[in-house]
């Protein structure tokens, strides 16, 4: 299994410009999870989908952000217009349902490192 | 701009002694929990996981202990690594239903050779 599959690994852009993340989560996994990792704050949970649907997206900072995921295998993020704050690394995660162990690990992409002159 | 980063915990551990990773977690109905490992540019890895149910597990030179009544989680590694320099976070999830892992902020392991 090659894993959770992100791209693009590094993007540089200007402020205003439209920046869009992608995200290829493990076969068969039912849930996916965007992640934002900065210095200042962390690993936030920005927004997340269940069998495609979107559960929880109270971590979105604002109308800026928005994600899609259009079937099972693959999810976007996109910023516009991106701003230099957005600059961070975004992490995307998948995992199965609960199964009766109750192991709920998460899988973690590469992560997509943003950088918005 | 950004003024002040976040001040990981930093733990400075010699190679070949043993290291104690400590978490605090917040919610008391929590019953999963998870300790993640997260190399320099690269996205967070499992290392082990427990259950409620439990006090203690372990894994190949990693164990985790459980104190519920004080809400506290530990990771020890054995004879410790210079592989092991990482920031190392512990997750925590309400079993059940669609909620997610909460991850804490993170402590920073260094091994000094």
């Amino acid at each position: 299994d090659a894993g959770v599959i992100q791209s693009p690994r590094h993007e540089v852009t200007e402020m205003g410009q439209e920046v869009t993340l992608r995200c290829k989560p493990i076969s068969g996994h039912d849930y996916l999870f965007w992640y934002r990792q900065t210095m200042m704050r962390g690993l936030e949970l920005l927004i997340y989908f269940n069998n495609n649907v979107p559960i929880d997206d109270s971590g979105m900072p604002e109308d800026r952000f928005s994600a899609k995921m259009p079937n099972a295998s693959f999810s976007t993020l996109k910023i516009q217009p991106s701003e230099p704050r957005d600059s961070a690394v975004y992490f995307c995660a998948s995992r199965t349902a609960e199964d009766r162990f109750a192991h709920n690990e998460q899988f973690f992409g590469p992560g997509t490192r943003l950088t918005v002159l | 701009g950004e003024s002040v980063g976040l001040h990981l915990p930093t733990l400075s551990v010699q190679e070949g002694d043993n290291s104690i990773i400590n978490c605090a977690y917040s919610n008391s109905a929590s019953d999963y929990f998870i300790w993640y490992k997260q190399e320099s540019g690269k996205g967070p890895q499992f290392i082990i996981d427990i259950r409620s149910n439990m006090d203690k597990r372990q894994g190949q030179r990693v164990t985790v202990l459980l104190n519920k009544t004080v809400k506290h989680l530990s990771l020890q590694i054995a004879a410790t690594q210079p592989g092991d320099s990482a920031v190392y976070f512990c997750a925590e999830k309400v079993r059940g239903g669609n909620t997610p892992l909460v991850f804490g902020k993170g402590t920073r392991l260094s091994v000094i050779a």
